[in-house]
């Protein structure tokens, strides 16, 4: 079955830790995208690639990196600098980077402080 | 720059009543507008959307949406709800106009909870 995958479904961060959230999808889609979620604030974009190699900065994109060596993966790394890290993590991708383009979620990655 | 506004945090009805969850936006030129439903510890999944042509839209499992331009909104209605529609509704917007490489951002809305009682 075609679907994007996340992993793992809860992650734990002590302080001053980087941990890096995985995405893959076989959809062969070109854009990826990765959100964040908090309760009672809908969805916010962190970053998002239309092409293996290349990345742009979202809304709130401080505190987090990511990586685009493959079509199928866009990993996202939340670094120490991210200071209230606690949340419900979406990757999402779409066919190309454009506005009518659906946008696919994968099942979402907890991520918990220690 | 465009933004969503969901007039309501939390919706509970009893089963096989009608709902209506509202959204409404804001943005000064066309827009492309959608509803995503989200189960519990789950992700998005697209309900349905408005690209252009007729203004009432319809999903597979019985939701429709009116655009209404002058209102600026985009409301979720189902005349007859069930256990299973208990979810959280996320009301989105992209700009139209956004063409080529430009990236068209996809702009949430706070989310609706709805649920159902039966």
């Amino acid at each position: 079955d075609g679907g994007i995958t996340q992993s793992p479904k809860y992650l734990f961060r002590k302080e001053g830790q980087n941990v890096t959230l995985s995405c893959e999808q076989n959809l062969n889609h070109d854009a990826m995208y990765w959100y964040r979620q908090d309760p009672g604030q809908g969805l916010r974009l962190i970053y998002y690639s239309q092409i293996v190699n290349d990345f742009q900065k979202g809304d709130i994109a401080e505190g987090y990196s990511v990586s685009r060596e493959k079509k199928e993966s866009f990993p996202l790394t939340v670094t120490s600098a991210q200071k209230n890290p606690t949340a419900f993590y979406l990757c999402a991708s779409s066919t190309r980077l454009a506005t009518q383009e659906t946008q696919y979620f994968g099942p979402g990655t907890r991520l918990l402080v220690l | 720059a465009q933004s969503v506004t969901q007039l309501d945090s939390q919706v509970p009805v009893f089963e096989e009543a009608p709902v209506e969850l509202r959204c409404n936006y804001s943005s000064s030129v066309s827009v492309y507008l959608f509803w995503y439903v989200q189960y519990p510890n789950q992700g998005l999944q697209l309900l349905l959307k408005y690209l252009s042509g007729s203004t009432l839209v319809e999903s597979i499992n019985g939701f429709e949406a009116e655009f209404n331009k002058s209102q600026t909104s985009f409301h979720l209605r189902k005349p007859s709800v069930h256990i299973s529609d208990t979810a959280e509704y996320f009301c989105a917007v992209r700009l139209a106009n956004a063409g080529g490489t430009s990236y068209g951002k996809l702009t949430f809305g706070q989310g609706t909870i709805l649920t159902v009682h039966p």
